[in-house]
């Protein structure tokens, strides 16, 4: 079936610098896309969305990118702080689902001093 | 105004047992959905409540059932545990399907 996936399990990045997690879907009728932060213990927590109809979408020191020629997604952050260490996960929504997320299965990534 | 709130927090069961967990929507938000994360891998979707009635459902047993009240809580029931439900149990809320609000989760095993 129709899935959304990352390419990467684990991310180590050092404090300062810039991360960048890669999410790969293969559902082409995703109408948009959105990126979840869980930290241990807590629940998804929204970073940000992006329309199937947009290439790059910004936030506070995040930025998504999408790529439909390669059904390819990625988030950077910025200057990466010890708070970032979570594990990250992408999801597709279609608009006609109510808001069903079909999740892939996360990055962890872990900031390093 | 409190965010979504699950209860209980964690939670031992024994095979073959039933359990029902229980989930808060944020104010004002009539729409609820459950997600079970096992280990190690992304949240999968079980089902949605909407106007008290389940409107969607994803790819799980029929040992999974819902309810939501009036005041738009809800509770999932799971029937006859087997070792495979031990997961991490999500709840979001939402009032429009682009924002929704997960709560902490309830933390099942089962031995």
């Amino acid at each position: 079936g129709e899935s959304v996936g990352l390419h990467l399990p684990t991310l180590s990045v050092q404090e300062g610098d810039n991360s960048i997690i890669n999410c790969a879907y293969s559902n082409s009728a995703s109408d948009y896309f959105i990126w979840y932060k869980q930290e241990s213990g807590k629940g998804p927590q929204f970073i940000i969305d992006i329309r199937s109809n947009m290439d790059k979408r910004q936030g506070q020191r995040v930025t998504v990118l999408l790529n439909k020629t390669v059904k390819h997604l990625s988030l950077q952050i910025a200057a990466t702080q010890p708070g970032d260490s979570a594990v990250y996960f992408c999801a597709e929504v279609k608009l006609d689902s109510w808001g069903k997320l079909q999740f892939g299965a996360g990055t962890q990534v872990v900031v390093t001093p | 105004d409190a965010g979504v709130t699950q209860s209980p927090t964690h939670l031992i069961k024994t095979r073959g047992q039933q359990v029902t967990l229980r989930c808060s929507p944020k104010s004002g938000h009539d729409t609820v959905s459950w997600y079970q994360q096992a280990l190690g891998q992304g949240p999968q979707f079980i089902f949605q409540y909407y106007e008290e009635e389940e409107r969607q459902r994803g790819n799980f047993p029929d040992r999974f059932s819902g309810h939501q009240f009036p005041n738009y809580s809800s509770e999932l029931n799971v029937n006859a545990l087997w070792l495979g439900d031990s997961a991490l149990y999500l709840c979001a809320s939402s009032l429009d399907p682009d924002t929704q609000y997960f709560g902490p989760g309830t933390r099942l095993t089962v031995l």
